[in-house]
């Protein structure tokens, strides 16, 4: 059991690249969520979904963007890098908003 | 405003000892909290959970204990063993509402 798969593991960009940080889940899970961890701020919700077809905008979604045409994917694409994105980002997934969530190992992500 | 405190930014405690870290909260609606424990390089595990109807949960050397008067709660290992150096990050809910992490607290176990 994969559980939550996040690729890739470590990214380098430079300011003004987009590219896309996949996240696949094999549970069947409704809700997927992402987060990125800076030091000193815990982690922040970008954007959530619960459901294939919904998404919704979380703590700090400014300069992401999300979508979620199936239930196991929900990749998250940076439309113009910039060098205040650079963190690590998790994905994560569970049955729902307010239970317990399984978490990929993260991308690393660095903006030059 | 942060809603989710830790604000103990890191604890060292003796292998063998008992190791409490601790949360505290500002929103009275958060009625589901959570412990995740996080190695480096990794992502974040469930560790325990709690709902506001109950005092305390036990699981194992894992102990949490929620004090709704006071919007606090506190995670307790006993006995602290090397592989508990991690960084514990406690986390709320209210209702279906979504998950409010805080910052982390980073546990050292010294041997």
């Amino acid at each position: 059991n994969a559980g939550v798969t996040q690729t890739p593991k470590f990214q380098v960009l430079k300011t003004g690249q987009s590219m896309t940080l996949q996240c696949a889940q094999d549970m069947n899970h409704e809700y997927m969520s992402w987060y990125r961890q800076d030091p000193g701020m815990g982690l922040r919700l970008i954007h959530y979904s619960v459901g294939a077809g919904i998404t919704d905008q979380g703590e700090v979604p400014n300069g992401y963007n999300v979508s979620r045409s199936t239930t196991e994917d929900f990749p998250l694409r940076l439309l113009s890098a910039a060098p205040s994105q650079t963190s690590v980002y998790f994905c994560a997934s569970s049955f729902g908003l307010a239970r317990p969530q399984h978490f990929g190992d993260g991308t690393r992500l660095s903006i030059l | 405003d942060q809603q989710v405190k830790q604000n103990s930014p890191s604890l060292s405690v003796q292998e063998g000892r008992i190791s409490i870290l601790n949360c505290d909260y500002t929103n009275s609606m958060f009625d589901y909290f959570l412990w995740y424990k996080k190695y480096p390089a990794e992502g974040p595990t469930f560790l325990i959970s709690i709902s506001s109807i109950k005092d305390k949960n036990e699981d194992g050397r894992f102990t949490v204990f929620l004090n709704k008067s006071a919007k606090h709660l506190s995670l307790h290992i006993v006995p602290s063993q090397p592989g508990d150096s991690a960084v514990y990050f406690c986390a709320a809910s209210a209702g279906d509402d979504k998950i409010i992490f805080g910052k982390g607290t980073r546990l050292h176990i010294l041997p």
